[in-house]
């Protein structure tokens, strides 16, 4: 059972500009929420998360939302970096278990 | 160390063969788990353990996998009689605490292979 989707397997996004990584979960019990990004060959690498007391976390570049009456996450970066280029993961946990959705492929063009 | 340390960062093994994998995690971290990503896919927690207590083991596939962290540090996962479908990256992770509030590290995994 996937508890935890991401819809889009890809996206594709100019430098510069936006880019918006979306996730879906259906467990009510989750309640904490993490993105990842991984590069080939490399474990993944902790980017940001939220508590589900909260709607929005921002660090730098990147800010997640938090919408639980959906069942919705969003990760937005902003400007997009060439660097960025990465597979991104969500993960939403109910300790101990943390579930991950499949990752989607971000490239960001120069 | 700075991170989560897994080995070997291959392994390569015929079907029938045990196989035993190795995470060192961060230094005075008391949570530790282990994953299994297939390929295209996300992680799948295996197993956790908080200091040398194993304390979730549901997402052990089968009795053929068997982890211990018998210091509270370095932790092992053992497959036996190994099966083609247990060919996958390995993760290991550690996180600081033991209620779920802080990120889990991840180290860059084994890659297994079983022919």
């Amino acid at each position: 059972d996937q508890q935890v989707k991401q819809n889009s397997p890809s996206l594709s996004v100019q430098e510069g500009r936006i880019s918006i990584l979306n996730c879906d979960y259906t467990n009510s019990m989750f309640d904490y929420f993490l993105w990842y990004k991984k590069y080939p060959a490399e474990g993944p690498t902790f980017l940001i998360s939220i508590s589900s007391i909260k709607d929005k976390n921002e660090d730098g570049r990147f800010t997640v939302f938090l919408n639980k009456s959906a069942k919705h996450l969003s990760l937005h970066i902003v400007p997009s970096q060439p660097g960025d280029s990465a597979v991104y993961f969500c993960a939403a946990s109910d300790f101990p278990d943390m579930r991950f959705g499949a990752g989607t492929r971000l490239t960001v063009k120069p | 160390g700075a991170g989560v340390s897994q080995s070997p960062r291959y392994k390569v093994a015929k079907r029938g063969q045990d196989v035993a994998l190795r995470c060192d995690p961060i230094s005075g971290h008391v949570s530790l788990f282990w994953y299994q990503q297939a390929l295209g896919q996300g992680p799948e927690f295996l197993t956790y353990f908080q200091n040398e207590a194993q304390l979730d083991k549901s997402g052990l596939p089968s009795d053929r996998f068997f982890a211990e962290r018998p210091e509270g540090s370095v932790s092992t996962l053992k497959i036996q009689r190994t099966q083609q479908e247990d060919s996958a990256v390995y993760l290991c992770a550690s996180s600081s605490d033991r209620g779920g509030n802080q990120p889990q590290h991840f180290g860059d995994g084994t890659r297994l292979s079983i022919l």
